[in-house]
């Protein structure tokens, strides 16, 4: 079974720059969640994603946006790119979104590596 | 504001012995509990989830779960070198986003 496949693995962007990252769920999948993960901040809550429809927004600003296709794939777009939007991008997949609350845990991807120059 | 929080460490813990990790949440409204594993430069790896109170066993990996003290922790037996690792503890509430801690890293010495 095909895992969280992210691309690109590594982007170099210019301050100013837009760009736009992919993440395609594992098979059955049907919530996308995006973080953002640095040193001094850890992982940081972006988007999340269930049925094309965007279910829970984190605090950034609105440069950065998400959206899901109907075959679960999702892309997330951080436009007007600035030096601290570097980081590693994590996107995370599961299979269950119960209104109980319970889930089996999200399956991430191997990263996007964002470095804004 | 939901908070996970860890100690950041690090952890060092002779090879063989027992590592125990920590972490507090404040949302009391949490139900799923998870610990992921990262190795440097590497994604989050899922180790553990629990949802009761007690413990959960796998392997040389046990979840404690404290709802009333609102307290989860992993016991890894037997450490070894490849478990140094930064580990995440998370909380998740129904509909809500699954919260991460910053981690604590855990260094395994031989």
């Amino acid at each position: 079974k095909a895992g969280v496949t992210q691309t690109p693995r590594y982007l170099i962007k210019t301050r100013g720059q837009q760009v736009t990252l992919s993440c395609s769920p594992i098979s059955g999948h049907r919530s996308v969640s995006w973080y953002q993960q640095t040193p001094g901040q850890g992982l940081q809550f972006l988007f999340e994603y269930f049925s094309e429809t965007q279910r829970n927004k984190g605090n950034f600003p609105g440069r950065f946006s998400g959206r899901q296709f109907s075959n679960s794939r999702s892309e997330m777009n951080v436009s007007t790119l600035e030096l601290g939007d570097s980081a590693l991008y994590l996107c995370a997949s599961s299979p269950v979104w119960s209104e109980t609350g319970l889930n089996y845990g999200y399956t991430f991807g191997s990263g996007t590596r964002l470095t804004v120059v | 504001q939901k908070e996970v929080e860890q100690n950041s460490g690090p952890l060092s813990v002779p090879e063989g012995a027992i590592a125990s990790l920590n972490c507090t949440y404040s949302d009391r409204g949490s139900q799923s509990f998870f610990w992921y594993r990262q190795y440097s430069g590497k994604s989050p790896e899922l180790i553990m989830s629990i949802y009761s109170n007690g413990d959960k066993e796998d392997g040389r990996f046990t979840a404690q779960l404290n709802k009333a003290s609102q307290y989860v922790s992993l016991l890894i037996r037997d450490s070894q070198p490849s478990d140094s690792a930064t580990y995440l503890c998370a909380a998740l509430s129904g509909n809500t986003p699954l919260v991460f801690g910053k981690g604590t890293r855990l260094s395994v010495i031989a």
